[in-house]
């Protein structure tokens, strides 16, 4: 069965400084992966996804990077947090269009 | 571009009353839309209630359906009698897109009194 990972679960970071959130998918070779995000009170939108390693496609631009540098492994990154960048973060997976959610991360910038 | 409308939340309702989700969307950049209900319980992750991929078709999972209507560009979730174990925030969502994007609503956070 296939699995999918997120961490951390939760952050709370400062304004200004980094920030990498990651996620692995078990037991599915080669997916489509994504990352979603959700302000408070927002909708989920697409950031990026992910046919295969090292190769990202920017969604929506949100001053964030993704790199996918394992087939199973997918990470998002800033070197400066915005308070703009809070919310929940999703990773996915998808296979003939249904998507598969991790658990999320919530982040908190203050 | 596409785009998803449900019902704003919260939706209150009590244990054993009869529950309607709307859901309305457009589908610009899709011919043939997947239609889905996702539903997040408290403390859990996303996860799929149901999907339709073919217009005119009922999709149904733990007691919910939605028919997907091409006519009316709609998807409403119901149940006939909802519990308190229903009580999470529902996402109706279309997809996928050229960019292999699935769009989602704002999410309906619905609310079951015992």
């Amino acid at each position: 069965a296939q699995t999918i990972h997120q961490w951390p679960v939760a952050e709370i970071k400062a304004v200004g400084s980094p920030l990498s959130l990651g996620c692995t998918i078990k037991g599915k070779s080669s997916p489509n992966l994504y990352w979603y995000w959700q302000a408070t009170g927002g909708t989920l939108q697409q950031l990026f996804y992910s046919i295969t390693v090292g190769q990202v496609e920017s969604v929506v631009q949100l001053n964030l990077s993704a790199s996918r540098p394992k087939d199973d492994q997918f990470i998002l990154s800033t070197e400066k947090l915005l308070l703009s960048h809070s919310g929940f973060y999703l990773c996915a997976w998808s296979l003939e269009a249904e998507v598969f959610f991790g658990k999320g991360t919530r982040l908190t910038v203050v | 571009g596409d785009s998803v409308t449900q019902t704003e939340g919260p939706v209150t309702v009590s244990e054993s009353e009869s529950l309607i989700i709307n859901c309305t969307y457009s589908a610009t950049s899709i011919a043939y839309p997947n239609l889905f209900w996702y539903v997040r319980y408290p403390g859990e992750g996303l996860q799929l209630l149901l999907k339709v991929i073919t217009a005119g078709q009922k999709g149904s999972s733990r007691g919910f359906e939605a028919t997907y209507n091409k006519e009316t560009t709609s998807f409403h979730l119901q149940k006939a009698s909802v519990q308190e174990s229903d009580s999470a925030v529902y996402y109706c969502a279309l997809g996928p897109s050229n960019t292999n994007k699935v769009v989602f609503g704002t999410g309906t956070r619905l609310q079951v009194l015992p």
